[in-house]
């Protein structure tokens, strides 16, 4: 098993250029999460997906869009990018063990991609 | 609202000494779990331990222990003996019921950094 990989692992962007970043995971978990990891602030949850075809806002949403047409990969889009996107960006995905869709496993997270927006 | 605190931005000691990381942790809810993970300078995110809110006994996996306590809502991590490959930043995370998509709340993380 590969577990959750992403691409690309580094980009540099243009104020203003467009870009995908691809996740995908092997492991046929139904929940799927993009993270912003920025200094000092921990990871702080951009959007998540509770299964294909569905996705929601997390706590920093504002700039990013996502989409999750097949269960095993996860896209996270920035239309129009601005050096506040600067940032490393995670993906990970987590199975569903509960009754009610909760969850007490724990999160699998890919390498990371480092983003930097000029 | 669910909050995860970790007060201790940065912590320095030296090779062979003993450290805590502290974890206070924020919930409305009975049902709740724990987690950290530690994040070496490769960056990766690496899963270190689960706990769930109906099991407070105390945890040790070699050098690692980690000290649950519902009455001061705290998931202590202790490193004894600490090596220079301890040295990454470690986050406490926490998940209940009460949120949609299993989403975890992440603390700010405490990076340590063992000197030889």
């Amino acid at each position: 098993n590969a577990g959750v990989t992403q691409t690309p692992k580094f980009r540099v962007l243009k104020t203003g250029q467009s870009m995908t970043l691809l996740c995908a995971q092997d492991m046929n978990h139904e929940y799927m999460y993009w993270y912003r990891q920025d200094p000092g602030m921990g990871l702080r949850l951009i959007h998540y997906s509770v299964g294909e075809g569905t996705t929601a806002k997390g706590e920093v949403p504002d700039g990013y869009n996502v989409s999750r047409l097949k269960k095993q990969n996860f896209l996270l889009g920035l239309e129009s990018a601005a050096p506040s996107q600067t940032s490393v960006y995670f993906c990970a995905s987590n199975a569903v063990g509960l009754a009610g869709g909760h969850s007490s496993y724990e999160q699998y997270f890919g390498p990371g991609t480092r983003l930097t927006v000029t | 609202a669910q909050k995860v605190t970790q007060a201790q931005t940065e912590i320095s000691v030296v090779e062979k000494e003993d450290v805590t990381l502290d974890c206070v942790y924020e919930t409305r809810d009975t049902t709740y779990y724990l987690f950290w993970y530690k994040q070496p300078p490769s960056g990766e995110l690496v899963f270190l331990i689960r706990r769930n809110s109906f099991d407070e006994q105390n945890e040790i996996s070699g050098r690692y222990s980690w000290n649950f306590q519902k009455s001061t809502s705290s998931f202590n991590f202790t490193i004894t003996a600490s090596q220079v490959v301890d040295s990454a930043v470690y986050f406490c995370a926490l998940t209940d019921l009460t949120n949609t998509g299993n989403q975890f709340y992440f603390g700010t993380g405490t990076s340590l950094t063992v000197i030889p």
